[in-house]
Order: C-alpha cells, then structure tokens, then sequence
C-alpha cells in the first residue's frame, strides 16, 4: 500500500503520560498535515508542514503537543501529559502542491487515542 | 476565520432514492471546495472538487456537487443512491491562495436502506 500510513492505529494511554504518533506521507509529498477528530465532528487543523518546516499551528495546539517532520520524510506528533480531553482520532494527510492551488490531500486511517 | 454548516446530521434513504446533501460555508475569500467520503472502517477519500470553471463537478461514483457562489453553497448529489454508499460524508473548504489547510463541516451520515 503506498498510501498515507500512521502507526499506532490506536493507542490507550493513562492520564499524564506522554504519547507519540508516526505517520508517513505519500513518498513524493511535499506536504504534510495533522488533524483531530472528535466524535460527532469534523477534522479540526493542527498543524502543517512543507518539507522539514513547520510553517501554521493551530491554537488547538497546545504546548503539550510537539510535532517534527525531520527530513521532510515521516512526521511525529507527541502529546505530553496527556488529559481525558485529548482522547480523539488523530489524522495524518499529505499532498504534494508546486504552487498550484486545490491539490488533493490524501488521508491516513488515523491513531485513536484514548486517555483512560 | 473560514467555517462550515453540514445541516443534515443524519440521512436515512432507501436504494434508488435521490440524495442531496447540504453544505453552506463562510469565507469572504475566494475558496476551493471539496467533499470527502469516509466508508465504514476506512479512510477519508475524496469524492470531488471544485476550484473553478464550471460550478457543476462530477466525481467519483456517480456524485456531482454544484457550487452556488451566491448562496456561498456547495450541495453533493446523486440520482441514485446504493446500499455500497452508506458513509460519512464531509464537506471542507480551504482558501484559493493558501497553505490549504481544510476546514472540514461536521458531516452527514448517510445510511441507505437495502
């Protein structure tokens, strides 16, 4: 499969520990973005890279959470101290843009992460 | 700050029915459209696309969406629903000169009805 692929697919984690998600793009992807998903919502913006750069987060980015893409390869999101409020599914996506505008962006299938 | 309105939260239909799914957004830019499909189990995909030219986009599986710029709309239909098209269905919108990032809708869930 030469899709987007996140690892774990979920995860059950006890409050306060710290958390880390991997996800690898599309090889030929220039960018990469992380999104959460709650129950009964939409994805909600976290964060975007192009290449190695981390250039938007979003204020649902708290500084608990930490995300790298070193290499412009795969990209990590940790979660420090983690609460009951981050329990959601975790999306990974990537594209590749060379400035053209409305490129599609492909979806991983996400890491559920519960806060027990 | 861009959002989106899916209004139907919950769509029940029998096999062979008309489907049209609403989406407003609200953005005073100029904007790229999409909608995305989330089958059970699996990953988002995307349905169609609009960015611009003709305001009526046909995608995959028989789906076309029209995009009312007057009415800041972008309603997804199909003549003709099947079973295989129960799913979420998630309408998102990103800025024309962007880093398009999506500002996604809360989604409809379409069940169809053998």
């Amino acid at each position: 499969d030469t899709g987007v692929s996140q690892d774990p697919r979920h995860k059950i984690t006890k409050r306060g520990q710290n958390v880390t998600f991997r996800c690898d793009p599309i090889s030929e992807h220039n960018r990469l973005y992380w999104y959460r998903q709650t129950l009964g919502q939409g994805p909600e913006f976290l964060t975007y890279f192009q290449n190695e750069a981390q250039l938007e987060k979003s204020r649902l980015l708290s500084d608990r959470f930490s995300a790298e893409r070193p290499k412009g390869s795969f990209s990590t999101l940790e979660i420090q101290r983690t609460e009951q409020g981050d329990s959601a599914m975790y999306l990974c996506a990537s594209s590749f843009s060379a400035g053209a505008t409305g490129t599609e962006a492909f979806f991983g299938q996400g890491t559920r992460l519960t806060v027990v | 700050a861009q959002s989106v309105s899916q209004h139907n939260h919950h769509v029940i239909l029998s096999e062979a029915a008309s489907l049209e799914l609403g989406c407003n957004y609200s953005y005073g830019g100029t904007v790229n459209l999409f909608w995305y499909v989330q089958y059970p189990g699996q990953h988002l995909q995307l349905l169609l696309k609009y960015f611009s030219g003709d305001p009526l986009v046909k995608g995959i599986k028989g789906f076309e969406a029209e995009f009312i710029k007057s009415k800041f709309s972008f309603n997804l239909r199909k003549p003709s629903v099947q079973w295989s098209d129960t799913a979420e269905y998630f309408c998102a919108v990103n800025e024309f000169f962007g880093n398009e990032k999506l500002t996604f809708g809360t989604g409809t869930r379409l069940t169809i009805i053998p």
